[in-house]
């Protein structure tokens, strides 16, 4: 079955800086990856997706970044603000449904 | 515009004991997922339901079922609870079962004790 994981489950930036938040998955098969923001207390909110046709996708502020040689994706928030903190997760879509990965926690230092 | 809602909030129930969440989706939208998220993890996807049925079923045994009513809203259920069960349950609403973008509510918190 899919395994969507991060690698890293915290990552403090800087405010004003760029934010990186990588993430590997194992099955091929996945067709449709989600970014989703989860702040404390609320449900996983929707930030950008990308379909498997594609390589990059642009948003408010956001990239996403498909690597399908490596089954690697990647999600890019310019300019960090305060507001961005919370906990990042990738999820893969295919005919199972969708499969999230752990999580990782994005804290803004001032 | 309302989003997707879910009740109870919180909710503290026994070992053994069933229990019945619920979930309207957003307003225009058909479809509603139902996932599991334990404390630190990301959500699992527990099944999906449209026009009434089952669609799709993650790794979650039989003790898990589902209803979707006429309205679209949904009802989860949990048979004989075990204290694993407790978690965040989330229901997300979308427009067909096709991928597409899924709108979560705040989720329902379980405790077993």
């Amino acid at each position: 079955g899919e395994s969507v994981g991060l690698h890293l489950p915290t990552l403090s930036v800087q405010e004003g800086d760029n934010s990186i938040i990588n993430c590997a998955y194992s099955n091929s098969a996945s067709d449709y990856f989600i970014w989703y923001k989860q702040e404390s207390g609320k449900g996983p909110q929707f930030i950008i997706d990308i379909r498997s046709n594609m390589d990059k996708r642009q948003g408010q502020r956001v990239t996403v970044l498909l690597n399908k040689t490596v089954k690697h994706l990647s999600l890019q928030i310019a300019a960090t603000q305060p507001g961005d903190s919370a906990v990042y997760f990738c999820a893969g879509g295919g005919a199972d449904g969708l499969t999230f990965g752990k999580g990782t926690h994005l804290i803004i230092q001032p | 515009d309302a989003g997707v809602t879910q009740s109870p909030t919180h909710l503290i129930k026994t070992r053994g004991q069933q229990v019945t969440l619920r979930c309207s989706p957003k307003s225009g939208h058909d479809t509603v997922s139902w996932y599991q998220q334990a404390l630190g993890q990301g959500p699992q996807f527990i099944f999906q339901y449209y026009e009434e049925e089952e669609r799709q079923r993650g790794n979650f045994p039989d003790r898990f079922s589902g209803h979707q009513f006429p309205n679209y809203s949904s009802e989860l259920n949990v048979n004989a609870l075990l204290l694993g069960d407790s978690a965040l349950y989330l229901c997300a609403s979308s427009f067909g079962t096709g991928l597409g973008e899924q709108y979560f509510g705040p989720g329902t918190r379980l405790t077993v004790t």
